[in-house]
C-alpha cells in the first residue's frame, strides 16, 4: 500500500522567511495530492492541492511542487506570518488517502 | 453553510465499555469518511461511505469497530469493549463527490476518546 514520509518534523523559520516541506510517496498509482493546515485543537483545512499532471501550483504565498518520477511533493510558504504556525499535512491518494506524520511549523517573531 | 459537526466532541470511557461516535456531514455530500488520529499524527484512514454503501472498510483495526451511514447521512463509528490503545481523536470528513478520495475532503472538529 501507500506510504507517505514527510519531513521535517518540526520548523521553526523567522516571520518574513520562507519554509519548505518536503514529502515522498511509494505509490506510482498516486495521482492526488492534497496538502492540510491544523491549527492547535482544530480540524484540519485544506490549503492547496495539486494533481499528477502538474507540476507546480501557486496560491498566492503558498505553493507546492511535485515531481512524478522521483514521487516528492513540495509545500513552500513564502513570507511567513504568524498565523502561519501550524501542523501541515501532505498527503497522497489513488482509491485512498495516506497522510504523512505532520510538520510543526512555529514561525519566530 | 453548516459544516461538519460531530458528537460528543470528547468522550472518556472506562476500558471495556462501549461507544458509540456521531457525524452529520455537509447536506447533499455524497462521500463520508472515517479517520483516527493518534496524538502527534496525521490522520489515518479508517473506512469510507459513497452514500449509504460502505466501499473500504479496510483501516478499521479490528472487528470492534463498526461503521454505518443507514441512510447515507449521518454516520456513526461504533467501538465494542473499548481499549486503551483505542485512546484517540476520531475524524470525520465529507466531500461532495464520489469518489471523495481525489477532491477536498471537509473535516469535522473531531471527538477524543480517551479509554482509562
Amino acid at each position: 500500500g501507500e506510504n507517505v514520509e514527510q519531513h521535517p518534523s518540526t520548523l521553526s523559520v523567522q516571520e518574513g522567511d520562507s519554509a519548505v516541506i518536503k514529502c515522498t510517496y511509494s505509490d506510482s498509482a498516486s495521482n492526488y495530492f492534497p496538502w492540510y493546515k491544523q491549527e492547535l485543537g482544530k480540524r484540519p483545512q485544506l490549503i492547496i492541492d495539486i494533481r499528477s499532471n502538474v507540476g507546480e501550483k501557486k496560491d498566492q504565498r503558498i505553493a507546492v511542487t511535485l515531481n512524478k518520477t522521483a514521487k516528492h511533493f513540495s509545500l513552500h510558504i513564502t513570507e511567513t506570518q504568524p498565523e502561519d504556525s501550524a501542523v501541515y499535512f501532505c498527503a497522497a491518494s489513488d482509491d485512498k488517502i495516506i497522510f504523512g506524520k505532520g510538520t510543526r511549523l512555529h514561525i519566530l517573531p | 453553510g453548516a459544516g461538519v459537526s460531530q458528537s460528543p466532541r470528547y468522550k472518556v470511557a472506562k476500558r471495556g465499555q462501549d461507544v458509540a461516535l456521531r457525524c452529520d456531514p455537509i447536506s447533499g455530500h455524497v462521500s463520508l469518511f472515517w479517520y483516527q488520529q493518534a496524538l502527534g499524527q496525521g490522520p489515518e484512514f479508517l473506512t469510507y461511505f459513497q452514500n449509504e454503501a460502505q466501499l473500504d472498510k479496510s483501516g478499521l483495526p479490528s472487528d470492534r469497530f463498526f461503521a454505518e451511514r443507514p441512510e447515507g447521512s449521518v454516520s456513526t463509528l461504533k467501538i465494542q469493549r473499548t481499549q486503551q490503545e483505542d485512546s484517540a481523536v476520531y475524524l470525520c470528513a465529507s466531500s461532495p463527490l464520489a469518489g471523495g478520495q481525489l477532491v477536498e475532503q471537509f473535516f469535522g472538529p473531531g471527538t477524543r476518546l480517551t479509554v482509562l
